[in-house]
């Protein structure tokens, strides 16, 4: 069962502008993650966020949870080629569980 | 680091062969996953073990089984492949209720 779904399905920024993507879920969750597969690897973790932060910063990364619309966002700041990634967002089910959205695809042209 | 391997990038095998992935992490991970992921539908997941000789369903475990008989390795194994079962299978490992330390992951080709 997919709770998360990301939006939009695919982006394409030029290098040293912004990437945005939306992250949607249905039900109540512990926490929210972001992770990063460049192509034809295995997934990163980037970022965790608790249902009781509403924003986390790490590196060019930030992260907002908005647990009344049930979504979140993730910001890239100042893209760079190596950020051409698919980035997953992923929530908990229960305690061992997580749920993947079918991600963004993010194209940082040089 | 963490380090979780797989032990093939690529693998091509015909129907009704019996094949087997393994995953080995190195972090004494209590919690390890099997998922298989394809195009438009994101990671699905197969199985889940959270302690030695444990296993669970996941979203999709027809065609699949798995073995932990050690902690540091999970096994995937398909009884008889199938076309179906053409996909990039994704191991990952994790210590508490956060964090999947994934493997880079096997492309399974059944012809």
């Amino acid at each position: 069962s997919q709770q998360g779904e990301e939006d939009p399905q695919a982006l394409s920024i030029q290098e040293g502008e912004n990437a945005t993507m939306n992250c949607s879920y249905k039900t109540s969750i512990n926490n929210l993650q972001w992770y990063r597969q460049n192509s034809g690897r295995g997934l990163v973790h980037l970022i965790l966020i608790r249902s009781n932060e509403r924003e986390k910063h790490s590196g060019r990364l930030r992260v907002t949870l908005d647990t009344s619309k049930k979504s979140s966002s993730l910001l890239i700041t100042a893209s760079r080629a190596a950020d051409t990634a698919s980035y997953f967002c992923a929530t908990d089910l229960n305690d061992y569980k997580l749920s993947f959205g079918a991600g963004t695809t993010v194209t940082v042209r040089a | 680091d963490v380090k979780v391997t797989q032990s093939s990038r690529y693998l091509v095998k015909r129907t009704g062969e019996k094949v087997f992935l393994e995953c080995v992490q190195d972090m004494d991970h209590e919690n390890m996953f099997w998922y298989r992921q394809d195009p438009g539908l994101g990671l699905r997941l197969i199985y889940f073990s959270y302690d030695v000789k444990m296993k669970e369903k996941g979203d999709i475990p027809e065609g699949y089984s798995v073995s932990r008989e050690k902690k540091e390795r999970f096994s995937l194994i398909l009884e008889s492949a199938s076309t179906n079962q053409t996909s990039m299978y994704l191991c990952a490992s994790s210590p508490s209720l956060d964090t999947q330390y994934f493997g880079p992951g096997t492309r399974l080709t059944v012809l």
